[in-house]
């Protein structure tokens, strides 16, 4: 069935560094990959999402890079700030089916 | 904008019972999804309703159910509690589904199961 994979499962970055985690998708007809950021004991929030017709879409300090040929996409979070660590949700959905989400990266930026 | 509300936002149930869980989307959301939130398992899905119908159904067995009523608002049962179903519920809201739409997720429900 359908499964997106994501690692790493944590990484431990310093201060001002950058932040890469990535996530594999198995259904092709996969349109839409948003992802979500979730601090602890809050709930999940959506930062960025990207369509299968781009890509890459940028936000501030925040990018999403997907290479479909491949069936994956990316997570960039670059100059690091402690309010970054959280754990990090890729997902990816085509229309009129259910939301995959990944297992979830927890993220730690090092002050 | 009023966010996405859970109630109750904890419960503490023995094996065997039932619970309901129930959650009211944003004002004008018609899609209502929940998961459950587990250490180390992410989100898993359970179930997407769109006005009223059951439109997508996760990988779980027939002691988790759901409605929704007319107003959008979303119910979710689980009976014959086991101690395996202590978890976060979470519930998120969109405007017209999953796919292509952002999801607002509500504050969850934390279910221990004793």
């Amino acid at each position: 069935g359908e499964n997106v994979e994501q690692h790493p499962s944590t990484l431990s970055v310093q201060e001002g560094d950058s932040a890469v985690i990535k996530c594999t998708y198995s259904d092709s007809a996969s349109n839409y990959f948003p992802w979500y950021k979730q601090e602890l004991g809050k709930r999940p929030q959506l930062i960025i999402d990207i369509r299968s017709n781009v890509g890459e879409k940028k936000d501030q300090r925040i990018a999403v890079t997907l290479n479909k040929t491949a069936k994956h996409f990316s997570l960039h979070i670059t100059e690091t700030q402690p309010e970054d660590s959280a754990v990090y949700f890729c997902a990816a959905s085509k229309p009129g089916f259910k939301t995959i989400f990944g297992a979830g990266t927890r993220l730690f930026v090092k002050a | 904008k009023a966010g996405v509300t859970q109630t109750p936002r904890y419960l503490i149930k023995t094996r065997g019972q039932q619970v309901t869980l129930s959650c009211s989307p944003i004002s004008g959301h018609r899609s209502v999804s929940w998961y459950q939130q587990t250490p180390g398992q992410g989100l898993q899905f359970l179930f997407e309703y769109f006005s009223e119908t059951q439109r997508n159904k996760g990988n779980f067995p027939g002691r988790f159910s759901g409605r929704q009523f007319s107003n959008s608002r979303s119910e979710m049962n689980v009976s014959t509690l086991e101690l395996g179903d202590s978890a976060l519920y979470l519930c998120a809201s969109s405007l017209a589904g999953t796919s292509g739409y952002e999801q607002f997720f509500g504050p969850g429900t934390r279910l221990t199961v004793l």
